[in-house]
């Protein structure tokens, strides 16, 4: 079965630690997106990649990083320098970059940060 | 900037009656509009993309329509499986870039 997959489900963490977030596709897809959501709000673009080897800060970058080395992996790591962590997070995938393909999402990572 | 504000915040409906969501936006060349529902602790699940005014898509219990100023996902007969909370999203003419509503949250009572 083609999809996306994110690891893990639940994640605890102590504040001051970085932490990294998997995401994996095997839908062949050339983009891949991060999200936050936060209670009650709507989900906002943290990190983008268009293709392998690229990635495009979005709306709130600030405090994470990602990488692309793969076509079908795209870690998140929050770092220690993110002010308010604790999120549900989101990993999504698109045929293309420059078209209006549908955009297909992960199960999501719920991060508690204390 | 693109906007999007969805309303209501919270609809709840008996089993068999029929309501409307209603996605407001604003977008500089709108490419695309986009609706998912997500069920409590899980990713969004892609429902439909309408590309322009007049444009309608039906699934199941849900029809979507679309208009230069707003997008309107009805239910028609909800079950309680259709509880869930619905997301609208543009994409405007610059890349691929989603903007979402704060999303509609439906409880459907048998």
């Amino acid at each position: 079965d083609g999809g996306i997959t994110q690891s893990p489900k639940y994640l605890f963490r102590k504040e001051g630690q970085n932490v990294t977030l998997s995401c994996e596709q095997n839908l062949n897809h050339d983009a891949m997106y991060w999200y936050r959501q936060d209670p009650g709000q709507g989900l906002r673009l943290i990190y983008y990649s268009q293709i392998v080897n690229d990635f495009q800060k979005g709306d709130i970058a600030e405090g994470y990083s990602v990488s692309r080395e793969k076509k079908e992996s795209f870690p998140l790591t929050v770092t220690s320098a993110q002010k308010n962590p604790t999120a549900f997070y989101l990993c999504a995938s698109s045929m293309r970059w420059g078209t209006s393909d549908e955009q297909y999402f992960g199960p999501g990572t719920r991060l508690t940060v204390t | 900037e693109d906007q999007v504000t969805q309303s209501p915040e919270a609809l709840r409906l008996q089993e068999g009656e029929s309501s409307s969501l209603n996605c407001s936006y604003t977008v500089s060349g709108l490419r695309g509009l986009f609706w998912y529902r997500q069920d409590p602790g899980k990713g969004p699940e892609f429902l439909f993309t309408l590309y322009s005014a007049g444009e309608e898509k039906e699934k199941e219990r849900l029809k979507a329509t679309l208009t230069k100023k707003e997008s309107f996902l009805h239910i028609t007969a909800p079950k309680p499986e259709d509880s869930a909370t619905y997301l609208c999203a543009v994409q405007g003419a610059a890349g691929n870039k989603l903007t979402f509503g704060g999303g509609t949250r439906v409880l459907v009572k048998p």
